[in-house]
């Protein structure tokens, strides 16, 4: 089947910007998204890019995609230690049923 | 990487009719299992959060007698839906997390529900 796929470890230093990769199989995608998980918690939205997108930024958080490559990043400015998390990507296709990443786990050190 | 079953993948029901939803850690313990519905063209809602052997903790807005969900094991959480509608489909998607010194969550595959 489609995977979405991540690398499972990033680890940046507070302040500095971090870079979460993802690559997607499936050029039907509709939407892609970004979800941040925190310890014992459930997904959190941050952000999504509709797929005619090039790039979407909010505050510290900027979203590029390339479709034709399929790769979506991630980028946060100014990472904090609050930042510390496991992030998801995730896209949506045609039929809506989302598939997700495994995660990357981000650590902020100080 | 550990592996979460969902199941079923899709069901089709009559309205009025009630539908279970099982989510299983096929090689951990889950302490917490997470319940989340995708409205059409539209990101995850959480539904609800259930530690094993407790009471669900629902979101606001989400009915609880309409989604009944246990997680009497460590290993199996079930979502049903009760008297179900039309506007009850939906793709439901369960994950489940260990709650050592890391939560990496772990999804299952999702299930579509239509309601005719």
């Amino acid at each position: 089947g489609e995977d979405v796929e991540q690398s499972l470890f990033l680890s940046v230093r507070e302040g500095d910007s971090s870079v979460i990769n993802c690559t997607y199989t499936d050029s039907s995608s509709t939407y892609l998204y970004w979800y941040k998980q925190e310890p014992g918690a459930g997904l959190q939205l941050l952000t999504y890019i509709f797929s005619n997108m090039d790039m979407k930024q909010d505050q510290r958080l900027t979203v590029l995609l390339n479709k034709k490559d399929k790769h979506l990043s991630l980028r946060i400015a100014d990472t904090q230690t609050g930042d510390s998390a496991i992030y998801f990507c995730a896209e949506s296709i045609e039929n809506n049923d989302m598939r997700f990443g495994a995660g990357t786990r981000l650590t902020v050190k100080p | 990487g550990a592996v979460v079953s969902q199941h079923p993948s899709w069901v089709i029901c009559k309205s009025g009719t009630s539908v279970k939803i099982e989510c299983r850690s096929l090689d951990f313990q889950a302490t917490t299992m997470f319940w989340y519905r995708q409205f059409p063209k539209q990101s995850l809602m959480l539904m609800a959060t259930s530690n094993e052997g407790s009471k669900a903790t629902y979101e606001q807005g989400v009915e609880k007698d309409k989604f009944l969900i246990n997680h009497a094991s460590l290993t199996l959480s079930t979502l049903t839906v009760t008297s179900a509608h039309p506007e009850d489909s939906s793709f439901y998607i369960c994950s489940a997390i260990y709650l050592g010194q890391w939560t990496e969550a772990f999804f299952g595959q999702g299930t579509r529900l239509t309601v005719v």
